[in-house]
């Protein structure tokens, strides 16, 4: 199965932008990165994801590596909001998904 | 747009006993995921649908647990007979087919064997 790597824990100053590594290694050329975030006592939410360029929404910015074994994501300005468990994953053929640990992100005032 | 939905949101039952868990998917989402998320672990697969097929439960302990999915829409889980180790959030999830495609989690089953 299609594994990625996290930091398991990272922190960041409130209005800082934070960027959010993941090594994905062994990624075919058709898995999409994904990118889901969990807040305490709630369930996993879609924050953003892409397949070869550089993504943008609402919520992040996606940065994939040109050889796409790695990925960032971008929060732009960190708030106490954004404090989460984040989950970098790969969905592969048959739209398989397999979570990590994740990197629990911490935002001091 | 409603999302989507689980029930009960918590159930606490001596081990040994059984229990289910239901989910409704977001309308038109073919693909139906079960995850088990124990207390500070990412979530575990259990068993991942598209319309009314199996597509993946390689992670299902078979031998206690059960899903289906009547009709290609709502879901049910079973766990018969629980053990202590079985605690856990449950979550379901769905979405479009297709790798570009999110998942939508629900809100989870908090499961707790006594």
């Amino acid at each position: 199965d299609a594994k990625t790597t996290q930091p398991n824990s990272m922190e960041s100053n409130e209005e800082e932008p934070v960027h959010l590594p993941c090594n994905h290694s062994t990624i075919s050329g058709t898995d999409y990165i994904h990118w889901y975030r969990q807040l305490p006592s709630q369930g996993p939410e879609y924050v953003i994801h892409g397949l070869t360029s550089n993504v943008n929404n609402r919520m992040a910015s996606l940065a994939i590596a040109e050889d796409r074994k790695s990925s960032t994501l971008i929060l732009h300005r960190a708030t106490l909001r954004d404090a989460a468990v984040y989950y970098c994953i790969l969905k592969t053929s048959y739209d398989k998904v397999i979570f990590g640990p994740g990197t629990s992100l911490s935002v001091i005032p | 747009e409603a999302g989507v939905a689980q029930s009960p949101r918590y159930k606490i039952i001596e081990k040994r006993q059984s229990v289910a868990f239901w989910c409704n998917p977001i309308s038109g989402h073919a693909t139906l995921y079960w995850y088990q998320q124990i207390l500070g672990q990412g979530p575990k697969l259990l068993i991942q649908f598209q319309n009314n097929g199996v597509v993946d439960d390689s992670q299902l302990p078979k031998d206690r647990f059960s899903a289906e999915r009547l009709k290609g829409v709502d879901s049910t889980l079973k766990i018969q007979p629980a053990k202590l180790e079985d605690s856990a959030v449950y979550l379901c999830a769905s979405s479009f087919t297709g790798q570009g495609y999110e998942q939508y989690f629900g809100p989870g089953t908090r499961l707790t064997v006594t």
